[in-house]
């Protein structure tokens, strides 16, 4: 069974707009970690956001910010002045343990 | 400067031949794994090994054999390839668990099975 899920294959915003990427997991754990990764056309996988399960203060990285809801088990991606650079696949990543799954990724244009 | 490298960046060959890949990490860190993302781009971790100890080997064949010879790097040695295992490999470093520590990615290595 799929334990991260990414309901948007393919997403597109305008320049210096917000755009959300959704992500769900499935867990009955109560310890884990959630990431955000990139992936430009390059293929260097980078690493956006991480949000500790234990915090309830969503995490915030400069123009990128999570909405963390735990008992909903979902993670969202909030994109704020989107930039031609941010387009890319952008991978939710689940961890617990010495397990990790990522999700199947959304690619994210950004139209100029 | 390269935190975490792979060699080579391509990959291409005949099925049934053994090929490796390198993969060094520069950052002093204590965890190295290996991924696959297929053509669908689904990523899977395949192995990961902390400090030169085996600590997740997922459901993979076989013919894949990881290698640590020390805790900056981690091979991966693949026999008999097949055409299923063109994909592209990622190496990954973490300084301690994936639990507790963010991953830091290589550049990836596009294998391609003829």
């Amino acid at each position: 069974a799929q334990t991260v899920t990414q309901s948007q294959p393919e997403m597109s915003v305008q320049e210096a707009e917000t755009v959300t990427l959704s992500c769900t997991y499935d867990t009955s754990e109560n310890n884990y970690y959630l990431f955000w990764y990139k992936q430009p056309p390059s293929r260097q996988m980078i690493l956006v956001i991480r949000q500790e399960a234990y915090k309830q203060q969503n995490a915030t990285e400069n123009r990128f910010s999570v909405n963390f809801q735990k008992a909903a088990k979902s993670f969202s991606l909030k994109i704020s002045d989107s930039q031609l650079g941010d387009t890319a696949m952008y991978f939710c990543a689940y961890c617990t343990g010495n397990q990790f799954y990522f999700g199947t990724g959304t690619s994210l244009t950004v139209i100029p | 400067d390269t935190a975490v490298s792979q060699t080579p960046k391509y990959l291409v060959t005949q099925m049934g031949n053994d090929k490796s890949i390198k993969c060094e990490q520069n950052l002093g860190h204590d965890t190295m794994y290996w991924y696959k993302q297929d053509s669908k781009k689904f990523l899977k971790i395949m192995f990961s090994y902390n400090n030169k100890e085996l600590i997740i080997n997922e459901t993979v064949p076989n013919r894949f054999s990881p290698k640590s010879p020390d805790k900056a790097h981690l091979n991966l040695h693949i026999n008999s390839l097949e055409l299923g295992d063109s994909a592209v490999y990622f190496c990954a470093s973490s300084r301690s668990g994936p639990l507790t520590d963010t991953q830091y990615f290589g550049p990836g290595t596009r294998l391609t099975v003829l």
